[in-house]
């Protein structure tokens, strides 16, 4: 029962360098996500997909991007990765815009 | 002024203890509630949505004042496994997109 899947879950970057934070969920959810989470700031959202083929901006959209490949999936890019991106990030789905989030285990990224 | 406003804590209780956690929400158009817990280098999942009626699920009780703005999470005989971080998700209405905004946690301690 995977549930919400990301990869990798471990990554050091120098800075300047691209990276894809890769998620996938078999729940059939519509909506998907994209959280990172810093010490004593909590989960704050990065982008977000409400349904296949739409994806907008959260709260802190800069210096990254994202693709909803398909319903399964939701990409996230950093294309020129900067310590201040040092984070864990995570993936979410719902069934439902108001619904409950299912997350993934976490990408902790540490840019150097 | 954060969207979302919890006590960081930490609470340190001893086992068998009550303990409350309150916070409070900006915005009044808020659709709909939840508190999440959250382990040490772990995803937050769900333990339980906020009614308006208010809703109980075993040791755990939580409840919504829409007026004053704040939901509770109320922990009854309180067990080691309770250690966490809890967290407070408020989402938006449907004009904003169900912004999902997380608060950034309370920490909690049971001690033996």
């Amino acid at each position: 029962n995977a549930g919400v899947t990301q990869t990798p879950k471990f990554q050091v970057l120098k800075t300047g360098q691209s990276m894809t934070l890769q998620c996938a969920q078999d729940m059939n959810h519509n909506s998907m996500y994209w959280y990172r989470q810093d010490p004593g700031m909590g989960l704050r959202l990065i982008y977000y997909s409400a349904s296949e083929g739409t994806t907008d901006k959260g709260e802190v959209p800069n210096g990254y991007n994202v693709s909803r490949l398909n319903k399964r999936e939701f990409s996230l890019r950093l294309e020129s990765a900067a310590p201040s991106q040092t984070s864990v990030y995570f993936c979410a789905s719902s069934e439902l815009p108001t619904g409950e989030l299912f997350f993934g285990e976490g990408s902790r990224l540490t840019v150097l | 002024r954060k969207e979302v406003e919890q006590d960081p804590g930490p609470f340190n209780v001893p086992e068998g203890a009550t303990v409350a956690f309150n916070c409070t929400y900006s915005n009044s158009a808020s659709q709909s509630f939840f508190w999440y817990r959250q382990d040490c280098r772990k995803e937050p999942k769900l333990l339980m949505s906020v009614y308006s009626s208010g809703n109980e699920d075993g040791r755990f009780t939580a409840q919504l004042n829409r007026a004053s703005q704040y939901i509770s999470l109320l922990i009854r005989d309180s067990k080691l496994s309770d250690s966490a971080t809890y967290l407070c998700v408020v989402k938006g209405p449907r004009t904003g997109g169900f912004k999902t905004i997380f608060g950034a946690g309370t920490r909690l301690f049971v001690k033996a």
